[in-house]
């Protein structure tokens, strides 16, 4: 596609629900991250994929969060037991090669967990 | 460690010069990013210093110098459109680290 796509652009869950948002990166980029922000804050780093494995998943911030690109291009973030305190927007990012090379970002993914 | 420090707001009037300082602490340092966010919004690319000195386009310039861990960007002839988060990122081997951002307010 044309630029970075993320679905859905808004999720309200309940606490203790699962969820999953999804990434289509641009065509041919080989780099895709993961970043959260929220409100009033630079976007936090959570997981770089080069191709279809993760390279870099060092902003996890526990076990409910991860990750798959299983064929090197659409990625999901998969969230188990949501808490409040994963409210944020979800950005995910594409770049060419890597980070020598600017990103490209989607609109996000507004998650509310009430 | 990894820090990323800028000033959380500015303000300026329009039609000056504005510029936006970034300091930096990051291992396998490649480059200095600088991004524009508008408010509920997706962060846009503006700028990338690889090498010291001084990039310009346009109405925008971004400066690096890697041996003090510094960047700024410089924006010139503001218009009320420029009113945005910029946000300064180093690039490392795996990610960008992302400063939280420069408030800028442009006043009429």
């Amino acid at each position: 596609g044309a630029g970075v796509s993320q679905t859905p652009s808004n999720k309200v869950t309940e606490k203790g629900k699962y969820v999953e948002l999804r990434c289509d990166p641009i065509s041919g980029h080989t780099a895709l991250y993961w970043y959260r922000q929220s409100l009033g804050q630079g976007p936090e780093f959570l997981i770089y994929f080069q191709g279809t494995g993760a390279a870099d998943d060092s902003g996890l911030p526990n076990d409910r969060f991860f990750a798959v690109r299983p064929e090197g291009s659409v990625s999901t973030l998969k969230i188990q037991r949501t808490e409040r305190g994963d409210s944020a927007v979800y950005l995910c990012a594409s770049s060419s090669t890597g980070t020598n090379t600017e990103a490209f970002f989607g609109q996000g993914t507004r998650l509310t967990v009430v | 460690g990894q820090n990323i420090d800028q000033p959380t707001e500015m303000t300026a009037t329009e039609g000056a010069i504005v510029q936006i300082n970034c300091t930096y602490q990051t291992s396998g340092f490649n480059g200095l990013f600088w991004y524009q966010q508008h408010a509920g919004e997706a962060p846009t690319f503006l700028s990338y210093n690889v090498l010291d000195g001084l990039e310009e386009k346009g109405r925008f310039s971004s400066f690096l110098s890697r041996s003090k861990g510094y960047s700024y960007l410089l924006l010139k002839e503001l218009q009320m459109k420029d009113s945005a988060s910029y946000l300064c990122a180093a690039s490392g081997t795996y990610k960008y680290i992302f400063g939280t951002g420069t408030r800028l307010k442009v006043l009429a």
